[in-house]
């Protein structure tokens, strides 16, 4: 079981804002590591969407936000698309378990 | 072009080892940290182990600890998973992961291989 919760979905109408949420504790996204978003499209190798709480690799539209507070991390994603429909998961280090953790993943439907 | 690309997977009977293998193309493989992370199917990405660019430290999920060995060899650029002692649930496709030099987050990804663990 991982220690990072997400909700296992949310849906948005296209044009939409949905936000993600990555509940951690202490010994992880609350001791200040960094949190990790991925994009799974179905069949696929995940794919890096937000580093270092907030930052963007090229290529990633800023439709993509990240942020992070106390043992909680966030993805929202603004302006929905068809195209946004996949798997997410936040990811960070986790000091208990000296060693990295994923979230236990969102799929997100675009309506 | 910058890529890792896995091999190495297939079918194994319980109790069995496979070495899993990921070459790497297109960057600087040895000034990088190298993770492996499987998915099993159905299910979410669960991380399996990270070695350090020089092999100096390397880091296992508690589940893998004493079965699973990671390795690398930065003149071949490869990086290397040696699995012992194998369960039906350790079924999973296994993807190789590069670490990036500043935050750590896994930046380049294969496409996987598969591993079944099957009688």
């Amino acid at each position: 079981q991982s220690v990072l919760t997400q909700p296992p979905s949310v849906s948005g109408a296209p044009g939409q804002r949905v936000t993600i949420s990555c509940t951690g504790s202490s010994s992880n996204i609350g001791a200040n590591y960094d949190v990790h978003w991925y994009q799974q499209l179905p069949q696929t190798a995940p794919k890096l969407l937000i580093y270092a709480n907030n930052d963007r690799p090229s290529g990633v539209p800023d439709r993509f936000s990240g942020s992070k507070s106390g043992t909680s991390a966030s993805l929202a994603i603004t302006g929905l698309q068809a195209e946004d429909e996949a798997d997410y998961y936040c990811q960070s280090y986790d000091s208990s378990l000296s060693g990295y953790v994923f979230g236990t993943g969102t799929k997100v439907t675009v309506l | 072009e910058v890529q890792v690309v896995e091999s190495g997977g297939g079918l194994v009977q319980p109790g069995g080892s496979l070495r899993l293998s990921c070459a790497a193309s297109g960057f600087t493989f040895s000034s990088h940290g190298m993770n492996w992370v499987r998915q099993a199917p159905g299910k979410g990405l669960e991380w399996v182990s990270y070695i350090t660019s020089g092999s100096t430290t390397k880091w296992y999920a508690d589940s893998m600890k004493g079965r699973f060995t990671v390795s690398r060899d930065n003149a071949k650029n490869s990086l290397y998973l040696q699995m012992n002692s194998l369960r039906a649930e350790d079924t999973a496709v296994y993807y190789c992961a590069r670490a990036t030099l500043m935050s750590r987050a896994f930046d380049i990804w294969g496409q996987g291989t598969m591993v079944t663990v099957s009688s």
